[in-house]
């Protein structure tokens, strides 16, 4: 497609299970981020891939956060145990190097 | 260390007339990018400028304009005659040129309320 994909648009989830966001980058962009915009706040950086490597996990909350990129493409974000405090909209930005980033639309997820 | 401050958090104007919003940054690098996004209520960040830290220039695109200053570490981004398509809350932020580090730090944003 054109732009960034995030899937699922919105989650809901109990407190304490597992979820898995999804984002599909621009084809051909190298670089891949996540963020995190919770109410109110900015945005706060996750993690970067470049390729399928990520230089740069530093703003990983928890250990309860991974992430992976396949193939130099697709990045799946995962949350294990779920807590209040990860509700958000998460989301993805892709880029070449040198150039300025595209935003997906993001996730809403909201852990009850 | 990198950190970028919009101290205004809201600021709401009629339309037509003018609103400069307000970013300054710190960042020990020499060289670096400063971006301006705006998030319409849809949610979606829209990229709006980048700016290289070597280019001092000021831009000008339509009614938007802004203003670079390497010496007070602002880059500051005004609006003229204003209009209600843009409220949105805007987001000022600062990315390294260089290095393994490229996320983008952003400022917390403001929100830009045009009333008709």
């Amino acid at each position: 497609g054109a732009g960034v994909s995030q899937s699922p648009s919105n989650k809901v989830t109990e407190k304490g299970k597992d979820v898995e966001l999804r984002c599909d980058p621009i084809s051909g962009h190298t670089a891949l981020y996540w963020y995190r915009q919770s109410l109110g706040q900015g945005l706060e950086f996750l993690i970067y891939f470049q390729g399928n490597s990520a230089p740069d996990k530093s703003g990983l909350p928890s250990d309860r956060f991974s992430a992976e990129r396949t193939g130099g493409s697709v990045s799946t974000l995962t949350i294990q145990r779920t807590q209040q405090e990860d509700s958000a909209v998460y989301l993805c930005a892709s880029s070449l190097v040198g150039t300025s980033y595209t935003f997906g639309p993001g996730t809403r997820l909201t852990v009850l | 260390a990198q950190k970028v401050t919009q101290a205004q958090t809201e600021i709401s104007v009629v339309e037509k007339e003018d609103v400069t919003l307000d970013c300054v940054y710190e960042t020990r690098d020499t060289t670096y990018y400063l971006f301006w996004y705006k998030q319409p209520p849809s949610g979606e960040l829209v990229f709006l400028i980048r700016r290289n830290s070597f280019d001092e220039q000021n831009e000008i695109s339509g009614r938007y304009s802004w203003n670079f200053q390497k010496s007070t570490s602002s880059f500051n981004f005004t609006i003229t005659a204003s209009q209600v398509v843009d409220s949105a809350v805007y987001f000022c932020a600062l990315k390294a040129r260089t290095g393994a580090n490229s996320k983008l730090t952003f400022g917390k944003g403001i929100t830009l309320s045009v009333r008709p």
